[in-house]
């Protein structure tokens, strides 16, 4: 059971938009502390995404999207692509474990 | 180029011990953290631990679950970071991934990550 909450499966069809939702409590982000995103192609290494308020590191289309409310926070994608299918987790920190932590990861399929 | 690369993964029995390697390179390794990320088949990630740079003092942390049993080191002369794993079991079977860290205490990212190296403890 992993500290951040996340939904096993998100799906779209190409041009959609879809969300995937990571749900801490007041230890994750609700105290705070920023949230990041990783999207793991298959059979790849995960890749950062999107970290903190909405920041892309170089070459991560606008059509990602971040926002944060309570002790959740969301990854929003716009215009699905077939490229997109991959595994997406959050990643935030735990004051109460003093430790780093992920999401349980989504799988989003393009239909 | 940022790059990070592991290697030591190994198929081994049950209590063995093991060292992982994380070579780098592109980046000016001694200014950075460097972290330790597992992934169990079919399963999703897991931090393991990191440690900072020596202007941190080379501090480590780890996750609680391998806390006393795992040891993250650095040799900064090879821009070399380690994950010595003890008392190895089953669940430690995973791809074990190296990590550079960015950001700040409560913020950090792992903004550049290996391929991984992949662990297989059986009998």
């Amino acid at each position: 059971q992993s500290v951040l909450s996340q939904p096993p499966s998100v799906s779209g069809a190409p041009g959609q938009r879809v969300s995937i939702s990571c749900t801490g409590g007041s230890s994750t982000i609700g105290a705070g502390y920023d949230v990041h995103w990783y999207q793991q192609l298959p059979g790849s290494a995960p890749k950062l995404l999107i970290y903190g308020n909405n920041n892309r590191p170089s070459g991560v289309p606008d059509r990602f999207s971040v926002s944060k409310s309570g002790t959740s926070a969301s990854l929003a994608i716009s215009g699905l692509q077939a490229e997109d299918e991959a595994d997406y987790y959050c990643q935030s920190y735990d004051s109460s474990l003093t430790a780093r932590v992920f999401g349980g990861g989504t799988k989003v399929t393009v239909l | 180029e940022v790059k990070l690369v592991e290697s030591g993964g190994a198929l081994l029995q049950p209590g063995r011990s093991l060292r992982l390697s994380c070579s780098t390179s592109g980046f000016s390794f001694d200014d950075y953290t460097i972290s330790w990320v597992r992934q169990a088949p079919g399963k999703a990630l897991e931090w393991l631990g990191f440690i900072r740079s020596k202007a941190y003092g080379a501090t480590t942390e780890y996750a609680a679950s391998v806390k006393g049993r795992f040891v993250i080191s650095r040799d900064d002369s090879k821009t070399s970071a380690y994950l010595h794993l003890n008392s190895l079991k089953s669940e430690d079977t995973a791809v074990y991934y190296c990590a550079r860290v960015s950001g700040y205490f409560g913020s950090e990212r792992f903004d550049y990550w290996g391929q991984g190296t992949l662990l297989t403890v059986s009998s």
